[in-house]
């Protein structure tokens, strides 16, 4: 168990639609990242957050947003949901900003199926 | 959150042989290298890393070789066990296209450990 939750386990929904995914980091921890884990795509960094402000930025669709809450949690908005965004959705958690040297801790996911 | 069914190059080792998973990266700019394991049912998680003013760094049982003529990155696993089936991602630390650091994961290498 790494320390980083994620809700809901599994998400189902229709295409048109919007979904909201949470992220509790480790305790302790500053930083939120964001991953996409796609059949075609492996793992694609989205975007990173650090204590409350955005630190970085992947190749997020424009129609995918991110916020990092008060009290660290963090959420994954993805609105007008396509068939190609079906993916496992990461959240890791790290005690500081660096993007590489400070470790990442992964959560289990958020398997998202758009049908 | 369990393991995407990626079309990974894969590698079978008999339990208790040594196994090397082999990584191209992409960017002669990127200074550090991280190792991940993600086994089925779980998130990536770390097992070593590596910067890029070394070619060589152990741990337990695992060894990472860097080449930064070639941009080759090898994982040495010693005497496998069953637990050490799983996928292995290599990632390199570069700059995005939007001018911040992030990490670059490979396709994976699926290992799998025959009793």
């Amino acid at each position: 168990d790494s320390g980083v939750t994620q809700t809901p386990k599994h998400l189902i929904t229709a295409t048109g639609q919007r979904v909201t995914l949470r992220c509790s980091p480790r305790s302790g921890d500053l930083s939120v990242y964001w991953y996409q884990q796609s059949l075609d795509q492996g793992l694609q960094f989205l975007i990173q957050y650090y204590n409350g402000e955005e630190r970085a930025k992947g190749n997020i669709l424009e129609r995918f947003s991110a916020q990092q809450f008060p009290d660290l949690h963090s959420e994954l908005n993805l609105s007008s949901l396509e068939l190609g965004d079906s993916a496992l959705y990461f959240c890791a958690s790290s005690v500081t900003g660096g993007a590489g040297e400070d470790e990442q801790f992964f959560g289990p996911g958020t398997r998202l199926t758009v049908l | 959150g369990e393991s995407v069914g990626l079309h990974l190059p894969t590698l079978s080792v008999q339990e208790g042989d040594n196994s090397i998973i082999n990584c191209a990266y992409s960017n002669s700019a990127s200074d550090y290298f991280i190792w991940y394991k993600q086994e089925s049912g779980k998130g990536p998680q770390f097992i070593i890393d590596i910067r890029s003013n070394m070619d060589k760094r152990q741990g337990q049982r695992v060894t990472v070789l860097l080449n930064k003529t070639v941009k080759h990155l090898s994982l040495q696993i010693a005497a496998t066990q069953p637990g050490d089936s799983a996928v292995y991602f290599c990632a390199e630390r570069g700059i995005s296209n939007f001018g911040n650091e992030k990490l670059t994961f490979g396709t994976g290498t699926r290992l799998t450990i025959i009793p």
